[in-house]
């Protein structure tokens, strides 16, 4: 079974762009959430979603929006960048279940110049 | 969520045990405790899960005491692909925290030939 896709592996961008991240679920895992990672700040939570809907959201600023489509596959955008956004962008999938673990992908580096 | 403690870093050598401890004192009745290993710019991979008790599978077990305010991961005969940052996360992934886990700093272990 193939596991979580994350496009594109890397991605340099200036500030004040805004850029559109994209994360392929496991097939039949319906809930996708992104984390950020720096090496300040270690992994943080963005939002989650599922069936299309966002139902957890971390303590992100509202540049940082995401969405989930039917198939599960899951974008998310970061509008007018900052330099401090730089990160490591991880997306995980898991399934509807109590205590079910997530799956990561290896992530999207984006360097913002 | 439970807040975590681990050692910020740990040395071995390969062909050794290795053993990891977590300290979670606040550990919710419905909290699982997972562990995650990650390489540099990889994603966080699903080691191992558990409630209570011993847990084992293929690459470690996980000890979890009856009061569950701590738990050990094993590693037995690490080899030097080992070396990674382990993450101990105490929590659940369902119910209403879908997808929303809290990383702590994480263990990083070394092993050395």
């Amino acid at each position: 079974k193939a596991g979580v896709t994350q496009t594109p592996r890397y991605l340099i961008k200036t500030r004040g762009q805004q850029v559109t991240l994209s994360c392929s679920p496991i097939s039949g895992h319906r809930s996708v959430s992104w984390y950020q990672q720096t090496p300040g700040q270690g992994l943080q939570f963005l939002f989650e979603y599922f069936s299309e809907t966002q139902r957890n959201k971390g303590n992100f600023p509202g540049r940082f929006s995401g969405r989930q489509f039917s198939n599960s596959r899951s974008e998310m955008n970061v509008s007018t960048l900052e330099l401090g956004d730089s990160a490591l962008y991880l997306c995980a999938s898991s399934l509807e279940q109590y205590n079910s673990p997530l799956h990561f992908g290896n992530g999207t580096r984006l360097t913002v110049t | 969520l439970a807040k975590t403690t681990q050692p910020i870093s740990m040395d071995s050598y390969e062909g050794q045990e290795v053993n990891i401890t977590c300290s979670h004192n606040n550990i919710a009745t419905n909290d699982y405790i997972t562990w995650y290993q990650q390489f540099p710019s990889q994603g966080p991979r699903f080691i191992i899960q558990g409630y209570k008790t011993k847990v084992t599978n293929e690459v470690a077990s996980l000890f979890i005491p009856a009061d569950r305010k701590s738990s050990t991961l094993s590693l037995p005969r690490v080899s030097l692909s080992d070396t990674a940052v382990y993450y101990c996360l105490v929590g659940n992934a369902g119910g209403t925290s879908y997808g929303k886990l809290t990383f702590g700093q994480g263990t990083i272990l070394t092993v050395h030939p």
